[in-house]
Formats: C-alpha cells, sequence, structure tokens
C-alpha cells in the first residue's frame, strides 16, 4: 500500500530565505507526482507536475525534483516571501490508473 | 481557462435532507474526481469518472451517489448523511493522455456541515 509522507510537518522561516520541503513515497511505481498550495479553507492550487520519466520541473522561484527510484521528492522555494505561507501538499499518481495518495502536508509560515 | 468552478460554496443541511454538489470545468478534461478533505487532513479520494464513467469508487457508503452528466459537469448526491461527514469537498479535473496524465486542477471546494 502506497504511503506519502512529508517533512517536516511545519517550519517557520523569515522572509528571504531558501527552503526544501520534502515528500517521500514508499511504492516507486507511480505515474506522477503533484505538488499543491493550499491556503485555509481553500481548494489546491497546482505548483508543479512531474512525470514519473522525468527528474526535475521549475516555475518562478520554484523547483521540483524527483528521484523514483529512492521514493523521494522535494519543493525548493528560494527567496521565500510572506505571500507564501500555506500547507504544501504533494501527491502521488499511481501507475495504471487514476489512484491518487496525498501527504499529510507541510504547513510553512514566512515571517516579514 | 483553467478553472474548476463548484457551487454552491457553503451547504448546510440536516440528516434528512437530500442535497447535490455541482462541479464544472471547460478544459476539455476526460477525468474528474472528487475529495473529501476533514481539518487539517489531507484530501482523500472518494470517486473517479474517465470519459463519464465511474473508474474508481474507494468504498465510499451509498449515501454519496456521484453522476457525471457529461464531460464538463459532475455531481454528487447527498442523502441521509451523518455529522460525520462534514468535512470540505473537493472537485478536480485532469486530461487522461497515452503514456501521461495532464496536471490536476481543483476547486474551491464546498463547506458541507451536516447537523
Amino acid at each position: 500500500k502506497q504511503e506519502v509522507t512529508q517533512i517536516p510537518a511545519a517550519l517557520s522561516v523569515p522572509e528571504g530565505e531558501n527552503l526544501v520541503l520534502n515528500c517521500s513515497f514508499t511504492d516507486s511505481a507511480i505515474y506522477n507526482l503533484q505538488w499543491f498550495r493550499q491556503d485555509p479553507g481553500k481548494g489546491l492550487t497546482s505548483l508543479l507536475l512531474i512525470q514519473s520519466s522525468q527528474r526535475e520541473q521549475t516555475s518562478g522561484r520554484l523547483n521540483a525534483s524527483l528521484d523514483k527510484s529512492s521514493g523521494r521528492s522535494t519543493l525548493y522555494i528560494a527567496a521565500s516571501q510572506p505571500g507564501d505561507s500555506a500547507t504544501y501538499l504533494c501527491a502521488v499518481r499511481m501507475a495504471g490508473g487514476f489512484k491518487t495518495i496525498f501527504g499529510a502536508g507541510t504547513r510553512l509560515f514566512v515571517k516579514a | 481557462d483553467t478553472e474548476v468552478t463548484q457551487t454552491p460554496k457553503h451547504l448546510v443541511m440536516g440528516m434528512t435532507n437530500k442535497k447535490s454538489l455541482k462541479c464544472e470545468q471547460h478544459m476539455g478534461h476526460r477525468a474528474m474526481y472528487w475529495y473529501k478533505q476533514k481539518a487539517k487532513k489531507p484530501p482523500e479520494l472518494m470517486f473517479v469518472y474517465s470519459y463519464e464513467k465511474l473508474s474508481i469508487n474507494e468504498s465510499v457508503p451509498s449515501r454519496f451517489s456521484p453522476e457525471c452528466p457529461n464531460s464538463s459537469l459532475l455531481n454528487l448526491h447527498l442523502h441521509a448523511l451523518q455529522p460525520e461527514d462534514s468535512a470540505l469537498y473537493l472537485c478536480a479535473s485532469s486530461h487522461p493522455r497515452a503514456g501521461r496524465d495532464t496536471e490536476a486542477f481543483f476547486g474551491q471546494g464546498t463547506r458541507l456541515t451536516v447537523v
């Protein structure tokens, strides 16, 4: 059974810091991995999608990497801003279907 | 347009009521999903429709009944719910393609309270 773990569960950093969020999964038979952010009480906003054959994706200040064989993904946020404060979720789509498992998320707080 | 629209945004219903949640997308996506999210927990997959056919039912109680009338619309019919069904219900869509799938886009959710 696929398990998705995100570390740390919560993170507080001063504005301007670069930071790394971690996501690990136990079953490497994945289709893709997607990073989302969620503001309190709101829906999910897609940040980056990495297909299983890819190693990295970048969008603006965000960079996500995927090492399928070791079951790890990281989300790198450069020059963090208070507006980045949110919960960040990684979601793993299993191969062969639509089943998607989410990690519990990392709650990020960027202090001005 | 990368928008998934859910209505209503908030819903309060009694345990004997029947109500429906609606979800709409116009991105041409052919896979649509319902998720349930409790406070401070990750979303949990409930149902998936692919090309208007039910593809996944994650052993959801029959008091939740999904419907996909066409490729743009997804409904979730609610009947005889329990207070523990109170949660944020999220709809998502994506487009399956040979060998890969597009990113999933989520709506803003319906905050459901069962009293």
